[in-house]
């Protein structure tokens, strides 16, 4: 069965480095979102991509955080200057269409240290 | 009235018994609610969904029940099982014209099955 894939698993990074979270979604999907889960509490929505624009973007996705679909596989988070509350778990997801009850796919995750 | 509050935070529950997570939201433009398993380490995984135009879905021992009315909707797991021991999340999302289909989450319920 295609699954989303994430690449670190764990990235453990210096307060101000910029860090970048990989992601390969299905195949055929063309709708992007990364979401993330700071220890013990919900999964929030930071931002979705389609057609190669951000559609939406969240208040926690500020100057700091940009995304990126470089070619046609991989879907990016960059994080410029991480600070301590950057630290969480991010989770990539994709669907194939808006399509009223489409299914979005998660990854497995990547857990993000910053120290 | 971007929220879903989700209650209980935790729940055990005896092998064979019936687990039920309970979801209210507020946005009346939602519709869409998926309820998603995560276990330790991993991604969000999809396990039900349900539309705001019927009152109950049924797939094997999951049922959701919606009460549009109310705001509310709840998942019930009928014949619990060690396996199903996991965090499960209620979501929203508006599938509108133009809309990203963003996942809105509960803050989460953590399942402990015990045999």
């Amino acid at each position: 069965e295609p699954e989303v894939t994430q690449t670190p698993s764990h990235q453990v990074t210096q307060m101000g480095q910029e860090v970048i979270l990989r992601c390969v979604p299905i195949s055929n999907h063309l709708y992007f979102y990364w979401y993330r889960q700071i220890l013990g509490q919900k999964v929030e929505f930071l931002v979705s991509f389609y057609n190669n624009e951000i559609s939406e973007k969240s208040e926690i996705f500020d100057d700091q955080f940009s995304v990126e679909r470089p070619d046609g596989s991989n879907f990016t988070l960059k994080i410029r200057s991480t600070k301590l509350e950057d630290s969480a778990m991010y989770f990539c997801a994709s669907k194939w269409t808006p399509v009223y009850m489409d299914t979005q796919y998660f990854g497995p995750g990547t857990r993000l240290t910053v120290l | 009235q971007q929220q879903v509050k989700q209650s209980p935070q935790s729940l055990i529950v005896q092998k064979g018994g019936i687990s039920i997570i309970n979801c209210a939201y507020e946005n009346t433009a939602f519709d869409y609610f998926p309820w998603y398993q995560q276990f330790p380490g991993k991604g969000p995984a999809l396990l039900i969904a349900i539309r705001p135009d019927v009152s109950e879905k049924k797939e094997g021992r999951f049922t959701i029940s919606f009460n549009k009315s109310a705001k509310q909707f709840s998942l019930h797991i009928m014949d619990s099982q060690p396996g199903d021991s996991a965090t499960y999340f209620c979501a929203a999302s508006i599938h509108r014209s133009g809309a990203t289909n963003k996942l809105i989450f509960g803050t989460g319920t953590l399942l402990a099955v015990q045999p």
